[in-house]
């Protein structure tokens, strides 16, 4: 099956700083790439879907300024938390689509931010 | 729009009986509906999926699915519950055009008891 790697899996940062998020697909070419956000014990909420070589496309209530979603080419996505605030604290969770036509999406392992 | 609605937050079952986890679904036209589990601290692993065909799908680890278009209605279930099977578990929906997200419910915590 198609593979998607997230890196890193965890990070700890200070308030204020930026933190990148990477989303590689591995075997495959990511047409679309989606990233998800979770609070504990929830669910995942959509945050932005990212078609290579466009402007990523926000849902409602994601600060697109805060949340920096880059996908330059058809195996990476990055998703770059500025100016990190403990509220951003949060599992993130990226996955991938390609021209096969499937179905179903491809998850990466996750990203877990800590914002002190 | 598109929404799963899983009704029960947890679910408890005995270790070797069987587990229904409950997923209901609006959406517009015909949907691919999917189910995964996900471990403490991991991403989602895949169990099914539903695109069209036999209404009762069969999945990883011996967990199986039926669609039910008139009750819109896409229930997980196993025969004989593992206590390895304790974790939660997302039912998700795709609008079938285009690049399109997943749609998650709020997912439900199974726990297996030995």
């Amino acid at each position: 099956g198609a593979v998607v790697s997230q890196h890193p899996s965890w990070v700890i940062c200070k308030s204020g700083t930026s933190v990148k998020i990477e989303c590689r697909s591995l075997d495959f070419q990511a047409t679309t790439m989606f990233w998800y956000r979770q609070f504990p014990k929830q669910s995942l909420m959509l945050m932005a879907t990212s078609n290579e070589g466009s402007k990523a496309t926000y849902e409602q209530g994601v600060e697109k300024d805060k949340f920096l979603i880059n996908h330059a080419s058809l195996t990476l996505s990055t998703l770059t938390v500025t100016s990190a605030h403990p509220e951003d604290s949060s599992f993130y969770i990226c996955s991938a689509t390609g021209t096969f036509n499937t179905g179903e999406l491809f998850f990466g392992e996750g990203s877990r931010l800590t914002v002190l | 729009a598109q929404s799963v609605a899983q009704p029960e937050d947890q679910v408890n079952v005995a270790e070797g009986n069987p587990l229904t986890v409950k997923c209901t679904y609006s959406v517009s036209g015909n949907p691919y509906l999917f189910w995964y589990v996900q471990y403490p601290n991991r991403g989602l692993q895949f169990l099914l999926k539903y695109i069209t065909g036999d209404n009762l799908v069969k999945g990883s680890y011996g967990f199986e699915a039926e669609f039910n278009k008139s009750q819109t209605s896409f229930h997980l279930k196993k025969p004989s519950a593992l206590v390895s099977d304790s974790a939660l578990y997302f039912c998700a929906v795709r609008v079938p055009s285009g690049n399109t997200p997943l749609v998650f419910g709020k997912g439900t915590r199974l726990s297996v008891i030995a």
